[in-house]
Formats: structure tokens, C-alpha cells, sequence
């Protein structure tokens, strides 16, 4: 069956970096577009970044361009989340998910999420 | 962007009742619009795909209908089970954008 997790989360000051890891399973990972999509403590679901299944073509929310990429390595079934210049509104938890298609419909397998808490 | 609106924001209900959540978009969207279930503590499931469509495992007292900028999302017969948050989604158009949620409670 479809697994994904997440690692890499923690406690960082802000300004500082932190690189999240979703280790794929189950599927062809090589065949599905990827996201990121967080949440803040208490709030709704917040779109972060989408990549092709490819690495081709990558989108992100303005929230965090310039700041955030994401990346893959099919050969590693794995899609990560360099996260720079961390803000106290960055803190959330964060999830990977897999997409039904190649690139961004509908969201068919999630993780189990990492937390990310921006704080000095 | 595109903005999604859901309503209510929260709902109770009691066990057997037949409850409907509303998504409104700020413009068409077609019938580019997912249904999400999220538990306490738990990462987001999906239920309803392209507006009306039921996912594989998705009990069939879940429902969703709707195109354009007005969606419905209806639990024919409440059970225990369903207390979550209930999201709308659409992907007509990036950035991918979620409803901000609708949280239901049994009375």
C-alpha cells in the first residue's frame, strides 16, 4: 500500500534553514506529481509547493517563493523540502502527498506529517 | 487566486442526521473540486473526487455534487465516526487552494 513519511522536522531559530524528507512506498513514485501542504497549530490546510512527477516543473505558494524548493529523487523514491529564512509563521506541521495524476488534481495519499516550530 | 468559502464553519448534528456542507468559489472552477476529511490528529483524507466522486473505501453516505462556483458536500446518515473537519479544494487553477474548513460535532 502507499506510504509516506516524513522526517526532518524540528525546532529551529528564525532566519535559520531546516530540509524537510517524504520517503515514498508502494507506488511508482516516479509516476505521480508531489505537494507539500501545512498546517498551523489550530488553522486550516495551507498549499505549499507542487513538483511534476518528472521534476520538471515546480509551483509554489507566494507565502514561501523565494524561500522554500522542493525537490525529488526518483531514483530514491523520495521528495524533499529545503525550507531557508524561517519565520515564526513558517511553524506548522508539515505533510507530503501524493497526487493522482502526474502533476496537480487531486491529493490520494498523505503522510503522517513533521512539525516545524520557528522559534528563538 | 482563487478563494474557497465554505459553510458553515462548524456544525453539530445528531447521529442519523442527513448534514450538507457548502463550498463556494470565487470564480468557475468547472468541477475541479476534492472533499477532504481530516480527523483530530491525523493527516487529511480524501473522500470526494472532481466534485463527485467517491474515493475507493469512501463509505457511500458520503456524497458531493455541484459545478461552477457552488459545490455541496451531504452525510446522508451522521455516524459517530464522521467528527472531523471537512475541507474543499480546488484545482482549476495554482496556487491549489482549501475551503478554511468546516468542523463538525455530534450533539
Amino acid at each position: 500500500q502507499v506510504q509516506l513519511v516524513e522526517s526532518g522536522g524540528g525546532v529551529v531559530q528564525p532566519g535559520r534553514s531546516l530540509r524537510l524528507s517524504c520517503a515514498a512506498s508502494g507506488f511508482t513514485f516516479s509516476r505521480s506529481g508531489m505537494h507539500w501542504v501545512r498546517q498551523a497549530p489550530g488553522k486550516g490546510l495551507e498549499w505549499v509547493a507542487v513538483i511534476w512527477y518528472d521534476g520538471g516543473i515546480k509551483h509554489y505558494a507566494d507565502s514561501v517563493k523565494g524561500r522554500f524548493a522542493i525537490s525529488r529523487d526518483n531514483s530514491k523514491n523520495t521528495l524533499s523540502l529545503q525550507m531557508n529564512s524561517l519565520r515564526a509563521e513558517d511553524t506548522a506541521v508539515y505533510y507530503c502527498a501524493r497526487d493522482a495524476s502526474g502533476s496537480f488534481r487531486y491529493l490520494d495519499s498523505w503522510g503522517q506529517g513533521a512539525l516545524v516550530t520557528v522559534s528563538s | 487566486d482563487i478563494q474557497m468559502t465554505q459553510s458553515p464553519s462548524s456544525l453539530s448534528a445528531s447521529v442519523g442526521d442527513r448534514i450538507t456542507i457548502t463550498c463556494q468559489a470565487s470564480q468557475d472552477i468547472s468541477n475541479f473540486l476534492n472533499w477532504y476529511q481530516q480527523k483530530p490528529g491525523k493527516a487529511p483524507n480524501l473522500l470526494i473526487y472532481v466534485a463527485s466522486n467517491l474515493e475507493t473505501g469512501v463509505p457511500s453516505r458520503f456524497s458531493g455534487s455541484g459545478s461552477g462556483t457552488h459545490f455541496t458536500f451531504t452525510i446522508s446518515s451522521l455516524q459517530p465516526e464522521d467528527i472531523a473537519t471537512y475541507y474543499c479544494q480546488q484545482y482549476d487553477s495554482l496556487p491549489i487552494t482549501f475551503g478554511q474548513g468546516t468542523r463538525l460535532e455530534i450533539k
